[in-house]
């Protein structure tokens, strides 16, 4: 079963300009993490964000988590035409070390 | 960094044939590894998690008898598919964590099943 949405489910946006996605996950989580996925490809793990933080950098990458509201946002900022891909939230269900994915985002950024 | 092969990375069978999706951790042991199936333009669906040494367990709805896996080592996984048809065509990923407490995963390449 599927953790929770993912919006937009599609985004596209010129070269240069910032990509936000959002994440919403429905139990109690100990981390959530960010995905990428090339077209027929397998995933990338990008950033993990653990319960008792909100806010997290990794280069051009900045995800935010609200614990409260069960949420989380991907910004990518001064995108890149080689960012256009799939990105996906997922949380792991209680210690049982399954990763449960969202929807999806599938983003696509116009050189 | 860690690495998973999955092979192969595309498959054609005929229906009613089996067909094997090997994953293997190259550089580290994976007492556990996870199945994965994504049909176009969706998400991943968990299938089953494979435990090294003993059974694998299924997610529900997830026909065991249909969808095998044996995890007989520490660095392979497979996942065969009995007797498939044209429905279980689909992309086929596994991941591994590199330590149980690690909170990680490495996903292989993805197998892309197609049954005609």
């Amino acid at each position: 079963s599927q953790q929770g949405e993912e919006d937009p489910q599609a985004l596209s946006i010129q070269e240069g300009e910032n990509a936000t996605m959002n994440c919403s996950y429905k139990t109690s989580i100990n981390n959530l993490q960010w995905y990428r996925q090339n077209s027929g490809r397998g995933l990338v793990h990008l950033i993990l964000i653990r319960s008792n933080e909100r806010e997290k950098h990794s280069g051009r990458l900045r995800v935010t988590l609200d614990t409260s509201k069960k949420s989380s946002s991907l910004l990518i900022t001064a995108s890149r035409a080689a960012d256009t891909a799939s990105y996906f939230c997922a949380t792991d269900r209680g210690n049982t070390g399954k990763l449960i994915f969202g929807q999806g985002t599938t983003l696509q950024v116009k050189p | 960094g860690a690495v998973v092969s999955q092979h192969p990375s595309r498959v054609i069978c005929k229906s009613g044939t089996s067909v094997k999706i090997e994953c293997r951790s190259l550089d580290f042991q994976a007492t556990t590894m996870f199945w994965y199936r994504q049909f176009p333009k969706q998400s991943l669906m968990l299938m089953a998690t494979s435990n090294e040494g003993s059974k694998a367990t299924y997610e529900q709805g997830v026909e065991k008898d249909k969808f095998l896996i044996n995890h007989a080592s520490l660095t392979l996984s497979t996942l065969t598919v009995t007797s498939a048809h044209p429905e279980d065509s689909s992309f086929y990923i596994c991941s591994a964590r590199e330590r149980v407490d690690s909170y990680g995963y490495t996903f292989g390449s993805g197998t892309r099943l197609t049954v005609v």
